[in-house]
């Protein structure tokens, strides 16, 4: 099994600042296999970012992700008010599974 | 428009089952691969079992494996996650999720089992 480890667990920033999440696996993850989700209290996750850097349908241009490997990045480059939320990274490489989430709030 | 409801949640005592449905529209149901993803109360995802667009292969995490089933009914548009022996650790919102190419695209809102006696 893939264990996926976000940092940091809680980010601190203000709207408009930028704002850098980390994913590591426990094993190597091809980039087509890579995905972020963003969920806000009392909703469903949403899809964010997939194959590691496209962006889903809708997803505003200030959503990037990179990364290879071992190594993967969300980036956002100005947080809006409705950026604060829980972020996930997934990996479907080799069965599926998520880390335990990093939590931006203001 | 894509649109996935559940249903079926409620609360059940230790070691009973329970099975819950999620309806699907707007998209190809029987082409499509579909998820049960789950998140206890404050804790993160996990996932818990897929259904390959054809049918013919489903996958469970180890944590469920030997207890719940996943099924689809393409004449009704449904999909199902029989669970079985169900313990509390299994307490949880369970929600359904249309795999694209591995990753999940459209979820809906959810439906809350609580495992207790």
């Amino acid at each position: 099994e893939i264990v996926l480890t976000q940092s940091p667990g809680t980010l601190s920033l203000s709207p408009g600042e930028r704002a850098t999440l980390s994913c590591r696996p426990s094993q190597s993850v091809g980039t087509s296999y890579f995905a972020w989700y963003q969920q806000k209290p009392g909703q469903p996750p949403r899809l964010l970012i997939y194959s590691t850097s496209i962006r889903a349908t809708g997803i505003p241009a200030r959503f990037s992700g990179r990364g290879s490997g071992t190594d993967f990045t969300l980036t956002i480059s100005s947080l809006e008010p409705e950026d604060f939320a829980v972020y996930y990274c997934q990996q479907y490489s080799a069965s599926y599974s998520f880390g335990q989430g990093t939590k931006l709030e203001i | 428009q894509v649109q996935l409801v559940e249903s079926g949640g409620g609360v059940v005592q230790p070691g009973r089952s329970l099975r819950l449905s999620c309806a699907a529209s707007g998209f190809s149901f029987s082409h499509s691969g579909m998820h049960w993803v789950r998140q206890a109360p404050g804790k993160g995802l996990e996932w818990v079992a897929v259904m390959w667009y054809d049918g013919g292969n489903e996958y469970y995490a180890n944590s469920v494996k030997g207890r719940f089933t996943i099924s689809k009914d393409t004449s009704r548009n449904t999909l199902y996650l029989q669970m079985n022996s169900l313990k509390v650790e299994d307490t949880a919102v369970y929600y359904c999720a249309r795999d694209e190419y591995g990753c999940l695209d459209n979820w809906g809102p959810g439906t809350r089992v609580t495992v207790s006696s």
